[in-house]
């Protein structure tokens, strides 16, 4: 199984200051199609979670473009460029490259 | 308008068996691969398996292998999760996701 690990654990941030989520995976996500399956899930506190990366860097509808993603091959990033308060819960790494799909342990965001 | 709509909030006792379902509508059901997803209380997300409801290909993770069992019916867009003999490390929130489209979760308790 492919292991995703993500850094840090959590991360208190000030409103209006950016923030940064790293995943890194056991093997390179890059499948046979050429096609890198990394995705970034948010969970709000009480809710699903909800689609807001796909393949690394594409932002799902409706998502605010202060959600960017970043990375290739086995190293990824999410980045927050001003958080907001809507923004607190736990984010999630995620590959759809192979099965078992796997994700990530999860990053929680607060505010400071 | 996608949506996964899950059965409600189950309550039982351990050894006793369970179904739940994830409706899909708005889009196509029989084209997209449909997945399961555990979260145990206060934990990440954990990948179950996953069905293609086209033609019940069907994937499990290893962690899930012969502990439960996922199975669509397209006549009606319904897509399941079974267990034969729960235990009480079943509870849990469990949710159906199109990876892009999650459903609003399952809250599954089991008790004695």
């Amino acid at each position: 199984d492919i292991v995703m690990t993500q850094t840090p654990l959590s991360s208190p941030v000030t409103l209006g200051q950016p923030a940064s989520i790293s995943c890194r995976s056991s093997q390179s996500l890059v499948h046979s199609d050429g096609n890198t399956y990394l995705s970034w899930l948010q969970q709000r506190p009480g809710q699903p979670p909800r689609l807001l990366i796909y393949k690394i860097s594409n932002r799902f509808s409706g998502v605010p473009d202060r959600f960017s993603g970043s990375g290739a091959g086995t190293d990824f990033t999410l980045k927050i460029s001003r958080v907001e308060a809507e923004d607190v819960g736990v984010y999630y790494c995620m590959q759809a490259t192979q099965f078992p799909l796997t994700f990530g342990g999860g990053t929680k965001v607060e505010i400071k | 308008e996608v949506q996964l709509v899950q059965s409600g909030a189950e309550v039982k006792k351990p050894g006793e068996s369970l179904k739940i379902s994830c409706k899909g509508s708005g889009y196509s059901f029989t084209s997209y691969w449909i997945g399961w997803v555990r979260q145990m209380p206060g934990k990440g997300l954990e990948w179950m398996g996953i069905i293609y409801p086209g033609d019940s290909d069907t994937r499990y993770s290893p962690s899930f292998q012969g502990q439960v069992t996922i199975s669509a019916d397209k006549s009606i867009s319904t897509a399941y999760l079974q267990w034969s003999s729960l235990k009480a490390s079943d509870t849990a929130m469990y949710y159906c996701s199109l990876n892009d489209y999650w459903g609003q979760g399952t809250l599954v308790t089991v008790s004695s």
